[in-house]
């Protein structure tokens, strides 16, 4: 079973930062936050993943609470092409760890 | 980043047959492979792990006399949907993680298959 809780669905302007929460009360010593994201139809895509420290690349910003709890994906300019649905997972990182997805939150980007 | 493709993309086949999907990783090797499928408005499921010279590693529940995987190479794994259903109609995804110091936390998706039995 998955071990984060996501809101079923969201919405956000475009142009305006989309901040997505998840709840990952369990999770252990060595698991890792994850977030990929499926756009319609397609494979998932990695966005970013952290330990403990916030983590920014060029598509996001993860922020994570110091009791490691919970987490937040942050999306600083959201464009249309950033609707779809979000995972947020935790994992080992162990080379060919498997991921188990839970429901998500579906992303909608307003123009 | 790395690249999965996976083959075909659509496929519509009549009930009990049996329909092969190629997942390859395209400039990378892969020792180990994932299957998922995900039916509609729903999340991802995962089905086994396949394993590159050796037997796949199926999640509960999913039946591997039905769901044949064959991980032949370091760059291609297949997955068999014997006598299909209707049922067994969904989109199928597969994965492979990724190498190097760069990409090995992250895994590469496919672009799915979609499978429609009549």
């Amino acid at each position: 079973d998955a071990k984060t809780t996501q809101p079923p669905s969201m919405d956000c302007a475009e142009g305006r930062a989309a901040n997505l929460p998840c709840n990952h009360s369990t999770i252990s010593g060595n698991e890792y936050v994850y977030w990929y994201r499926q756009i319609h139809s397609q494979g998932p895509q990695y966005i970013i993943h952290g330990l403990k420290n916030n983590e920014t690349n060029e598509m996001a910003s993860l922020i994570i609470t110091e009791d490691r709890k919970s987490s937040t994906l942050i999306l600083p300019h959201a464009t249309l092409r950033d609707t779809a649905v979000y995972y947020c997972i935790v994992s080992v990182i162990q080379g060919a760890q498997k991921l188990v997805f839970g429901q998500g939150t579906r992303l909608t980007i307003n123009p | 980043g790395a690249v999965v493709s996976q083959h075909p993309s659509r496929v519509i086949c009549k009930s009990g047959t049996s329909v092969k999907i190629e997942c390859r990783s395209l400039d990378f090797q892969a020792t180990t492979m994932f299957w998922y499928r995900q039916f509609p408005k729903k999340s991802l499921m995962l089905m086994a792990t396949s394993n590159e010279g050796s037997k796949a590693t199926y999640e509960q529940g999913v039946e591997k006399d039905k769901f044949l995987i064959n991980h032949a190479s370091l760059t291609l794994s297949t997955l068999t949907v014997t006598s299909a259903h209707p049922e067994d109609s969904s989109f199928y995804i597969c994965s492979a993680p990724g190498q190097g110091t760069y990409f090995r936390n992250e895994q590469f998706f496919g672009p799915g298959t979609r499978l429609t039995v009549l």
